[in-house]
C-alpha cells in the first residue's frame, strides 16, 4: 500500500495563477483533510470530507476550495494564489468514526511569487 | 471548543539524556490526545495516543506520555533520546464523535546534541 500521496511535492506560482494539488490514499478511508503548516502556527485545518461527494470548512477555508468526487481522491484548489497562500500543504486521512491516528501525505511545498 | 498549548517551541538537550515535551489541552468534552512526529521535509506520524483506559500511554521509539486529566495534560517523555530524535513533535487534541475534529499545537522542535 502507498497509504497518502500528494502531487507535486514542489510548485511555484506567481500571484493570480490557479492550480490543483491532489491527494490519493488507498486504504479506503472515509474522512480525509487538509491542513496548511506554517512556522510557529502548527498545523490548520483548511477543509475537511467525511464521505464521497461531502466537503465542509475548516478552519481557514478562505482562497481555497476542494473536491472528492471519488472516496480516495481529495483536491485542494486554488483559484488565485496570493502570497499569503505561500505553506507546506498536508493531506490526511482517517478509517472508522471514532477519533483515531491520521495518516499524512508527504506534503506539497508551494511558494507563492 | 478545544485547544492545545505547547508551551515550548525548541527543547535542546544531549544525547542519552531525558526530555521531556509538554502539553496542555482544553476541551469541554472528552478527548483523544495524541502525539505526532515530523522529520525534515517529511509528513506526520503518529507516536501515541490516548483514547481510553491506562493514563500512562507507551508509543514507539521509547516514548511515553501519561494523561493527567485534573491538570489537562499529556505530556510525552523518554527517559534517553538518542540524536535520531531530533524531530518536531505536535501535540493533538480531538473531541468525541463527528468528523473526527483534530487541533493541533504549535509544535516543539527537540534538538538531541551530540
Amino acid at each position: 500500500n502507498a497509504g497518502v500521496t500528494q502531487t507535486p511535492k514542489f510548485r511555484v506560482l506567481k500571484t493570480g495563477q490557479s492550480m490543483t494539488l491532489l491527494c490519493a490514499q488507498d486504504m479506503n478511508h472515509e474522512y480525509m483533510y487538509w491542513y496548511r503548516q506554517d512556522p510557529g502556527m502548527g498545523l490548520r485545518l483548511i477543509h475537511y470530507s467525511v464521505g464521497e461527494g461531502t466537503t465542509a470548512k475548516g478552519e481557514v477555508p478562505d482562497g481555497y476550495n476542494v473536491s472528492r468526487l471519488k472516496k480516495q481522491n481529495f483536491l485542494l484548489g486554488l483559484e488565485s494564489a496570493a502570497p499569503s497562500q505561500t505553506s507546506v500543504y498536508f493531506c490526511a486521512s482517517v478509517g472508522g468514526r471514532a477519533p483515531d491516528e491520521q495518516f499524512f501525505g508527504p506534503g506539497t511545498r508551494l511558494t507563492v511569487l | 471548543a478545544q485547544s492545545v498549548t505547547q508551551l515550548d517551541s525548541q527543547v535542546p538537550v544531549f544525547e542519552e539524556a531525558p526530555v521531556e515535551l509538554r502539553c496542555n489541552y482544553s476541551s469541554s468534552v472528552s478527548v483523544y490526545l495524541f502525539w505526532y512526529v515530523q522529520y525534515p521535509n517529511q509528513g506526520l506520524q503518529l507516536l501515541l495516543k490516548y483514547l481510553s483506559g491506562s493514563t500512562l500511554v507507551k508509543g514507539i521509539n521509547g516514548f511515553e506520555a501519561e494523561f493527567n486529566k485534573s491538570q489537562t495534560s499529556f505530556h510525552l517523555r523518554k527517559p534517553s533520546v538518542h540524536i535520531s530524535d531530533t524531530a518536531e513533535y505536535f501535540c493533538a487534541v480531538s473531541g468525541s464523535g463527528g468528523y473526527q475534529k483534530v487541533t493541533f499545537g504549535t509544535g516543539t522542535k527537540l534538538q538531541v546534541i551530540p
